[in-house]
């Protein structure tokens, strides 16, 4: 079975750019969560998609949004890229339901120069 | 404040040693899951723990839910050098609506010395 994959691995932008990160979920899984690991802050809560639609969101500028597409793949778009958007951007998937685990991507690398 | 608060923070042993990495809270949650992240990697999900006092065994992890459900702990026997990585404690708290939002702890460092 194939994991969450993630494009691109890394991503080099400049200051006021915008950037898109890419997500494919493990098959037959709805749910896309994505968070953010920036160093010294630890995982922080992004966003979640299920079946098309945005769940819930953390506590993140509005220049931070994505989407989710009919096949349940995931782009998070962030705007007006700021220095201290330079994180590793994790996305997750999970069949619906509480307590179902979140299975994780290797990540994107986004460095912001 | 940190909801979940993970300690250590580090851990250097020599191989062969046991240890043991506490994730506490003040709330209540769910279910808690564990993760080993390895560097230039995403975090491995290692177990979910769902009732409180429940006992997993995962070879030589074994990881406890406190009766609470405020607390968990991993208890690693004999650690090897592949066992070297960043541990990360996580869950959902109960009280609120099926958020999807995962609280993690800080995480714990962990190098195993051959």
């Amino acid at each position: 079975e194939a994991g969450v994959t993630q494009s691109p691995t890394h991503l080099i932008k400049t200051r006021g750019q915008q950037a898109t990160l890419r997500c494919s979920p493990i098959s037959g899984h709805t749910s896309v969560y994505w968070y953010q690991q920036a160093l010294g802050l630890g995982l922080q809560f992004l966003l979640w998609y299920d079946e098309g639609e945005e769940r819930n969101r953390g506590n993140f500028p509005p220049r931070f949004s994505g989407r989710q597409f009919p096949n349940y793949s995931s782009e998070l778009n962030v705007n007006a890229l700021e220095l201290e958007d330079s994180a590793l951007y994790l996305c997750a998937s999970s069949p619906l339901g509480r307590n179902q685990p979140q299975h994780f991507g290797d990540g994107t690398r986004l460095s912001i120069l | 404040t940190q909801l979940l608060e993970q300690s250590p923070q580090f851990l250097s042993i020599q191989e062969g040693e046991n240890l043991t990495v506490y994730c506490n809270s003040s709330s209540v949650f769910s279910s808690l899951q564990w993760y080993r992240q390895e560097p230039g990697e995403g975090p491995v999900l290692l177990v979910t723990v769902v009732t409180g006092g429940e006992v997993k065994k995962l070879k030589r992890l074994t990881f406890q839910f406190g009766d609470a459900r405020k607390d968990s702990s991993l208890h690693i026997t004999a650690a090897q050098p592949g066992d070297t990585g960043l541990y990360l404690c996580a869950g959902e708290r109960v009280g609120s609506s099926n958020t999807g939002k995962l609280i993690f702890g800080q995480g714990t460092t962990l190098q195993v010395k051959p």
